[in-house]
């Protein structure tokens, strides 16, 4: 099956600066997920994305797929500490019905 | 409200010992699965269920069981629990499998393996 790499793990990010976290897959993808998750908390669903190279965005969240549908990004700016939590990508497999996750990127926030 | 609900949301036991946790969705949704959360490896999908009575493994399988005799009901059972099985859970489900449906996950389960 296909795996589904995400970097950075750890992003530490200083108040109202942006950052972005990385998701690469081995093979295409049928669609990309994001999951966002507080700390104790479970994935709460972001977005999909489903077209080579759609971008989406919402409010101060930007994501992107890529053109090859085998890569996505999340780009998140002025962040707050709200952004606080880790950021899962979860590929869905062109050949299968399984949904591949990503480690995550973990965000911690200085005020 | 629609939810998915796992319970336990935590346990401590010894190696040996059979256990379930149960998942329950309210939301008549045919896809289920689980998901193990360990850190430095994201989720990890140890099964999966298309619909009632139909199931198959994930990438992290083994020590594991499932079933899926019911729509709303998809249990994860460790019949013979080992400390490496100790991590934090999760079920989830969505409308359909294989589709752009998004999952709903449910609290999670903290199981931990003496």
């Amino acid at each position: 099956g296909q795996q589904v790499m995400q970097i950075p793990q750890y992003q530490h990010v200083q108040e109202g600066e942006d950052f972005t976290t990385y998701c690469n897959s081995s093979t295409t993808l049928s669609n990309i997920q994001w999951y966002k998750q507080r700390p104790g908390g479970h994935p709460v669903f972001l977005i999909q994305l489903v077209k080579s190279g759609e971008v989406k965005k919402q409010k101060r969240l930007t994501f992107q797929f890529g053109e090859a549908k085998k890569n996505s990004s999340l780009h998140i700016t002025a962040t707050q500490t709200t952004d606080v939590g880790t950021y899962f990508c979860a590929g869905l497999g062109s050949n299968d019905y399984k949904l591949s996750f990503g480690a995550g990127t973990t965000v911690t926030v200085r005020a | 409200e629609a939810q998915v609900t796992q319970n336990p949301r935590y346990l401590i036991t010894v190696t040996g010992k059979k256990l379930t946790v149960t998942c329950s969705q309210n939301m008549n949704h045919e896809y289920m699965s689980w998901y193990r959360q360990d850190p430095g490896l994201g989720l990890r999908q140890i099964y999966y269920s298309m619909n009632v009575e139909v199931t198959d493994k994930g990438d992290v399988p083994e020590g594991y069981k499932v079933s899926r005799k019911e729509k709303r009901n998809f249990p994860l059972i460790l019949e013979s629990p080992s400390p490496n099985q100790t991590s934090l859970y999760f079920c989830a489900s969505s409308l359909f499998g294989g589709t752009n449906q998004p999952q709903h996950f449910g609290d999670g389960t903290r199981l931990s393996i003496l």
